[in-house]
């Protein structure tokens, strides 16, 4: 199987800052992979496809990039709207593994 | 607008059973292959099965050992979990989920809100 190490596990950061999250994979996913944001009792989101594409519909300060094991999420400018937990998700193949999960709060 | 409406969660002792469901609406159903993914209380996300669009061939995640069997009916535009032989590390909520895009079944672009199930 697939191993995905996401870090940090959790961070806390002011309106306005740029974030960025970390996942590594224990082999070679080229670029099939995905992050997501989770907000509690909903349904998580998919924001980034493909290491890079963005989501129709998703905002710009959301980005990707990475291929091989190392990718990266950043978010340019934090908003008090974007507190949830981020998660990465490699699809390169069966079983279907996920990040250990980054919950976002505001400083 | 898509939608993935999981129900049938709920209390159950260990040792039974329970099946989940997961209706959709919005996606062509019949074309997509679908996915359960579970997360227990305060971890992270937990791939359990895949089944193609049309139900000829479905994988499972090696911890389920056999006790988790994923099903569907395309009539019915819904996706099914039968759970057995349930244990308290069961406990999670269960979520649905299917691709955006056609040409990549593993792609999770669409996801329900989830149902939690209780093994207790």
């Amino acid at each position: 199987d697939i191993q995905m190490t996401q870090s940090p596990s959790s961070l806390s950061a002011s309106v306005g800052d740029r974030v960025t999250i970390t996942c590594q994979a224990s082999q070679d996913i080229s670029n099939y992979l995905s992050w997501y944001q989770h907000k509690p009792g909903k349904a998580p989101k998919l924001l980034i496809y493909d290491a890079s594409n963005l989501e129709t519909g998703v905002p710009s300060r959301f980005s990707g990039s990475g291929s091989g094991t190392d990718f990266s999420f950043t978010i340019s400018s934090l908003q008090p709207e974007d507190i949830a937990t981020y998660f990465c998700q490699q699809y390169d193949d069966l079983p279907l593994t996920f990040g250990g999960g980054t919950k976002v709060e505001i400083k | 607008q898509v939608q993935l409406v999981e129900s049938g969660g709920g209390v159950v002792q260990p040792g039974r059973s329970l099946r989940l469901s997961c209706a959709a609406s919005g996606l062509t159903f019949s074309n997509s292959g679908m996915h359960w993914v579970r997360q227990a209380p305060g971890k992270g996300l937990e791939w359990l099965a895949f089944i193609s669009y049309d139900g000829s061939n479905d994988f499972y995640a090696d911890s389920l050992k056999g006790r988790f069997t994923i099903s569907r009916d395309n009539s019915k535009h819904t996706l099914y979990l039968q759970m057995s032989s349930l244990r308290p590390e069961d406990t999670a909520v269960y979520f649905c989920a299917g691709p955006s895009i056609a040409v990549a079944p593993y792609l999770l672009g669409y996801w329900g809100q989830g149902t939690l199930v209780t093994v207790s």
